[in-house]
């Protein structure tokens, strides 16, 4: 079967500093992945989705970056963390239709 | 522009009575629908879904409806229990290569015992 993992669960940061939150997936190939964030009270923003190594689409501007370096793994990045970072962050994958979420990573920034 | 609505952001319900939490969409290109339900500090979990050709799905005590000429969905719980207490998104998509789904903001379900 396939599983999901995401890591770490939580992360307090300071302002300015970089981020790499990872994501793998087991138990299939070639999956199309995506990144969301939550905010507070908010509903699922889609933040990057990837339908191969090395593809990578952007949905919103920011300062996030994300990237997909093998066929089940999925990375998240940023060079400089800003307040409006703080949220918490979903990757999923798909085989078609429906989407797995994984746990998920609570990100603090102070 | 909010392509997925769902416009009650709770509802509360008996332990053993019907929830029904209600969505509707304006993209009509969209052709694939599906409820998650989310804990809180959790990933969401896929609950139910319907393609654009039935206008019905059912799976246990949970139940969707599509209406394509309102453009709406409604998801269907019973009987309700406790444990169904949790914040139910509707998303949804019009395929392609990316599969990418469009969210509404949740409404939050509390069963009372």
């Amino acid at each position: 079967s396939q599983t999901i993992h995401q890591w770490p669960a939580t992360l307090v940061q300071p302002v300015g500093s970089p981020l790499s939150l990872e994501c793998t997936v087991e138990g299939t190939s070639n999956p199309n992945l995506y990144w969301y964030r939550q905010a507070a009270g908010r509903g699922l923003q889609l933040l990057f989705y990837s339908v191969g190594i090395g593809q990578i689409s952007s949905e919103v501007p920011q300062n996030l970056s994300a990237s997909r370096p093998q066929d089940r793994q999925f990375i998240l990045s940023s060079k400089k963390l800003l307040l409006s970072d703080s949220g918490f962050y979903l990757c999923a994958w798909s085989p078609k239709y429906e989407q797995y979420f994984g746990p998920g990573t609570r990100l603090t920034v102070t | 522009d909010q392509q997925v609505k769902q416009n009650s952001p709770s509802l509360s319900v008996q332990e053993g009575r019907i929830s029904i939490l209600n969505c509707d969409y304006t993209n009509s290109m969209f052709d694939y629908f599906l409820w998650y339900k989310k804990y809180p500090a959790e990933g969401p979990t896929f609950l139910i879904s319907i393609s654009s050709i039935k206008d019905k799905n059912e799976d246990g005590r949970f139940t969707v409806f599509l209406n394509k000429s309102a453009k709406h969905l409604s998801l269907h719980i019973v009987p309700s229990q406790p444990g169904d207490s949790a914040v139910y998104f509707c998303a949804a998509t019009g395929g392609g290569s990316n599969y990418k789904l469009t969210f509404g903001k949740g409404t939050l379900l509390t069963v009372n015992p």
